[in-house]
Parts: structure tokens; sequence; C-alpha cells
């Protein structure tokens, strides 16, 4: 399926352990995101890739780990899990339209406790 | 700091009415404003996408448009369903930087 998949789509882990979050896209679009959506909150930016290899810090980075080897993955790693990264999250691409326009496209999220 | 602003935070309308909402933006210096759809539960999916030199676009029951030097986009609905109930989210692109800042969404309700 083209577009942009994230697995698995629910996840319950306990605090202190390591969970990785996948995300894969079949357009290879340069830019990646990872965003967490909380209550309150909206959605937030954790990390971004502007290409394999090339990753950068948002707005809510502590506690996250990414990287980008291949240009389709960009998986995000939480290393010693707590509860307060309970939430949804969000992988995303970015398509260049046209001059400096690019449309934002969202994989179907993965939703994780952690206990 | 671009800070995107959404009013009304929820709307409850009967089905069949036209209804505005409203995405406020504080640096007019942007490239693209894109509006979005969230289900309960799901991911975003991408309505509308306005450029920074464009004043609307339409897509079937959907206008959005843009004011640049005012800082506001309006997503008018037409002749709403219930099948509209969702949130509505809005995105700007803003010039010099890599990103799309969200807005904290209206969360529609339209009543059968």
């Amino acid at each position: 399926d083209a577009g942009i998949t994230q697995s698995p789509r629910y996840k319950i882990t306990e605090t202190g352990r390591q969970v990785t979050l996948m995300c894969h896209q079949t357009w290879s679009h340069s830019y990646m995101f990872w965003y967490r959506q909380d209550l309150g909150h909206g959605l937030r930016l954790i990390y971004y890739s502007a290409a394999a290899d090339i990753t950068d810090k948002g707005e809510v980075p502590d506690g996250y780990v990414v990287s980008r080897s291949k240009t389709e993955n960009f998986p995000l790693t939480l290393e010693s899990a707590t509860r307060s990264q309970t939430s949804v999250y969000f992988c995303a691409s970015k398509f260049r339209l046209a001059g400096d326009s690019y449309e934002q496209y969202f994989g179907p999220g993965t939703r994780l406790t952690v206990t | 700091k671009q800070e995107v602003t959404q009013i009304p935070a929820a709307l409850s309308v009967p089905e069949g009415e036209n209804l505005v909402l409203n995405c406020s933006f504080t640096d007019s210096a942007i490239y693209n404003l894109q509006w979005f759809r969230q289900d309960p539960g799901k991911g975003l999916t991408s309505l509308l996408l306005i450029q920074s030199s464009q004043r609307e676009q339409t897509s079937g029951r959907l206008n959005a448009s843009l004011d640049k030097s005012s800082g506001r986009s309006t997503l008018y609905i037409a002749a709403s369903q219930p099948g509209d109930s969702a949130t509505y989210l809005c995105a700007v692109f803003t010039s010099g930087t890599y990103k799309y800042i969200f807005g904290t969404g209206t969360r529609l309700k339209v009543l059968a």
C-alpha cells in the first residue's frame, strides 16, 4: 500500500523498558517527522529528519532517539519509557509541491501506554 | 515564534447548516497552510492546502480561504452532514523553518 505505515498500532509497555515505534513511507519523501498528540497540547514535534542520516530535535525530544539509515524508514525509540510518554505518536512525511510550499502526510498513529 | 489558534474549540450544529471554522496565526510569513481532519482514534487526513500565493481552495463542500496579511484562514463547510463530525486542525508552514505548527483543533459535531 502506498503511503505511510506505522507499527505497532497499539502498544502497552512497562516503565523503564525500551520501545521502538516503526515508520515506513513508500514515496521517498526527504522529510519525515515524529509527533506526539496529547489532550490539551495538540501535536508536538519530537524529532524530524531532512534526509537519510540527517536528524534533528523538535520541541519535545527528551527521552527519545531516532535514526534514519534509509530514506523510507524513520524509527522512534523510547530508551527507558516513562508514564509521561503515554501518548499517541504520529509519523509524517513532507512532499515538496512547488517553490517553498510543502504538503504533509500522516501515518495512522501508534497508541502507546506506559504502565 | 509562530502561534496558531483555532476558535471555537468545539462546535455543535444541526445537519444541513453551513458553518465556518477559524484559524489564526501570528506570523504572516508563511509558505502554506493546510487543513486536516482527524476522526476519533485515527490519523490526520489532509483536506485542503493553500499556498501563500493563493486566496482560497475548494474541494467538494469544503472551501478554505487565506488572508495572510491578517493572519487568518477559514474553512467553510456547506450543507453539513453527520459524517462531517470530526476534529479539524489547521497547520501553518512558516518561512525559514522546517516544520508545520498546528492549532489545537475544533471538534465538530453535526447532529442528525
